[in-house]
């Protein structure tokens, strides 16, 4: 079936570090490929998205380019702040058939000031 | 416009009772998908309504089941709760069935069993 894998966290860096989290998927198709912060008690806000191959999603100086060959969906941000300490998901949807995500296991991200 | 309403925000139950969660979605959005999040499994997919039907269905038991109402409202229900029922309960509304039509997550419900 489909899946989505992330690297391992926790993930700790230092204020303005660049950042980059490892999103690799197996699906049928084409699908949609999203990633979803979730802030401590909080739910999941999406960050950004791609729906077909080589489309760049960004979002708060966020970046995620779709890359079909690979079946990759890394997230990349040049310079991060201690209010980008969250979990970030990794995350797919088909087109075709059931209209879920399928989410990666979530990267615990901290940053120290 | 006011987000996607989940309540009650926390709630504590003993094993073997059951338990209802309710989700308001958005004004507007007909579609409503529920999710399990636990340490060991991670996110999981529940279920969606949409205009009152119930359009998928993940690899869940028959206890969890849900319904929506004509106001696009729903329930998710857990009967004969179990200790690894214990999760966050996340519930996405959607313009129409889809998750990119416009799919927002509300704070969620964390159940814990006892």
């Amino acid at each position: 079936g489909d899946s989505v894998t992330q690297m391992e966290g926790p993930v700790t860096l230092s204020e303005e570090a660049c950042l980059t989290i490892n999103c690799t998927y197996t699906a049928t198709g084409y699908p949609s490929l999203f990633w979803y912060v979730q802030y401590p008690g909080e739910g999941l806000q999406l960050l950004l998205k791609a729906t077909k191959a080589d489309d760049k999603g960004s979002n708060k100086g966020f970046e995620a380019t779709y890359r079909k060959e690979t079946t990759s969906f890394h997230l990349e941000k040049g310079s991060v702040q201690v209010s980008d300490s969250a979990v970030y998901f990794c995350a797919l949807s088909k087109i075709q058939g059931a209209q879920k995500l399928v989410f990666g296991q979530g990267t615990r991200l901290t940053i120290n000031p | 416009k006011a987000g996607v309403t989940q309540t009650p925000r926390y709630l504590i139950k003993t094993r073997g009772q059951q338990v209802t969660l309710s989700c308001s979605p958005i004004s507007g959005h007909r579609s409503v998908s529920w999710y399990q999040q636990t340490p060991g499994q991670g996110l999981q997919f529940l279920f969606e309504y949409f205009s009152e039907t119930q359009r998928n269905k993940g690899n869940f038991p028959g206890r969890f089941s849900g319904r929506q109402f004509s106001n696009s409202r729903s329930e998710m229900n857990v009967s004969t709760l179990e200790l690894g029922d214990s999760a966050l309960y996340l519930c996405a509304s959607s313009l129409v069935s889809g998750v990119g039509n416009g799919y927002t997550f509300g704070s969620g419900t964390r159940l814990t069993v006892v």
